[in-house]
């Protein structure tokens, strides 16, 4: 069973601060990964996508992975209350007729406060 | 552009009835998927199709779901009959390949009483 591990948290930061979300995944072979954002009863919508090893960068969040210790973060920097939401990590199935959809985790909410 | 749109947004129905929700993806996209959240618990893949074409139906958790992509365009699910456990909220997304990141559907939030 290919499974991706987030801390459900909730993380809380104060406004301006850096905000830290991690992922682990299972599949040695996965090759894409994603972060979502999630606000309550609105879709997952995708901030963040990272195929290689390293820094990711796209405005005040920074991705990076690390493919030798299956591990994916997401940075968000000088954190607003706008961002308070559920980030989702999403890794791609890299398997059988399975390539192509989205293995993801449960989640971590992240509460940025005023 | 817009988005991946779907239909109902909620609803509620007695165990033992058949509820359809539908997903009008994006639109030149060729790959739409089914995803389902059930409370407590991750997203988890359902099916996926390339344009009418089943491509990986792994996900569908028994034969009360059925998932049709007539003329590859909006995509259906039935549930027939729903049991309580079918609870959740369904997603669609989708994507002009495989490749490319997936586009999600606010989804709509199945109750079976």
């Amino acid at each position: 069973q290919k499974e991706v591990e987030q801390n459900s948290g909730p993380l809380s930061v104060p406004e301006g601060a850096i905000a830290s979300l991690n992922c682990t995944y299972s599949d040695r072979g996965s090759q894409s990964f994603f972060w979502y954002r999630q606000y309550s009863g609105k879709s997952p919508e995708l901030i963040m996508s990272i195929y290689s090893n390293g820094d990711k960068e796209d405005g005040r969040f920074t991705a990076q992975l690390n493919k030798a210790s299956q591990y994916v973060s997401l940075l968000i920097r000088d954190s607003q209350p706008s961002d308070s939401a559920t980030y989702l990590c999403a890794v791609r199935a890299n398997y059988g007729r399975s390539q192509g959809n989205l293995i993801f985790g449960k989640g971590t909410k992240l509460s940025v406060k005023p | 552009e817009a988005g991946v749109t779907q239909f109902p947004s909620h609803s509620v129905i007695e165990k033992g009835q058949t509820v359809t929700l539908r997903c009008d993806p994006i639109s030149g996209h060729d790959n739409l998927y089914w995803y389902r959240r059930v409370m407590g618990k991750e997203i988890k893949f359902l099916l996926h199709f390339v344009k009418e074409s089943k491509q990986d139906e792994s996900g569908m958790p028994n034969n009360r779901f059925l998932a049709e992509r007539t003329g590859g365009t909006y995509s259906t699910l039935k549930v027939q009959p729903a049991e309580l456990e079918d609870s959740g909220v369904y997603f669609c997304a989708s994507s002009q390949d495989r490749g490319q990141p997936q586009h999600f559907g606010d989804g709509t939030r199945l109750s079976i009483l």
